[in-house]
């Protein structure tokens, strides 16, 4: 079946960058598109942004535009997001979302990074 | 940018039919898409481009879009129903979340 397999948790310090990894299976990785979205504990989704893992086009929110970087290898069928000079307001879960026409139909379980000095 | 505006509850007595509404400035002209989520898990999709259910969802749960209100509709609402649920919609070549609705049953 369809599924999204995230790397583990990561513990960072403020000021570091983390690199989660999403790897597709149970469909072709190259014909979907790949959400990243995160959760601070508590709060709301937020959108962070997307890759189009056929033809590699990103597309970042504004806020994290400046330290943000998705990248899709359609050989390991998997997508990585990359978030550099972390801060605190950065921990949170991050889930990678299949795209199906700019909705999600299926999510990994979440990795979960805390920021902590 | 284009918000979306959800109530931050509802209440449902058991059995009896919740809406979770989303609101957006002629929201009517968009796809809208629901999700659930539970403590501790990831969201799962429920209903998409308005109305549609992905295999697997009960048919209690059905959706509509007119307007600039958007309404996700749960009949018969039972103790799992209970979640967080967000609305999306697809804005200027982004993704947009409404703030989510905590649905107590």
């Amino acid at each position: 079946q369809v599924q999204l397999v995230q790397s583990g948790a990561e513990v960072k310090k403020p000021g570091a960058s983390v690199k989660v990894s999403c790897k597709a299976s149970g469909y072709s990785f190259s014909n979907y598109g790949v959400h990243w979205v995160r959760q601070a504990p508590g709060q709301r989704l937020e959108w962070m942004g997307w890759i189009n893992a056929d033809i590699g086009n990103t597309k970042y929110s504004q806020k994290f535009q400046d330290r943000i970087t998705i990248i899709g290898d359609t050989s390991a069928s998997t997508a990585y997001m990359e978030l550099s000079s972390l801060r605190s307001e950065d921990t949170a879960v991050y889930y990678c979302a299949r795209d199906l026409t700019y909705y999600m139909d299926v999510w990994g379980k979440g990795t979960t990074v805390t920021v902590s000095s | 940018s284009y918000e979306l505006t959800q109530p931050l509850s509802v209440s449902v007595a058991l059995g009896q039919t919740a809406r979770i509404t989303c609101g957006g400035n002629n929201i009517g002209s968009k796809n809208v898409h629901w999700y659930q989520q539970k403590p501790g898990q990831a969201p799962v999709l429920v209903i998409y481009r308005d109305s549609n259910r992905p295999s697997g969802i009960p048919e209690r749960f059905s959706g509509s879009n007119s307007g600039n209100t958007a309404t996700l509709t749960i009949s018969r609402a039972q103790a799992g129903d209970e979640a967080d649920y967000y609305c999306q919609v697809w804005d200027s070549s982004i993704v947009v979340f409404g703030g989510g609705t905590k649905l107590t049953v």
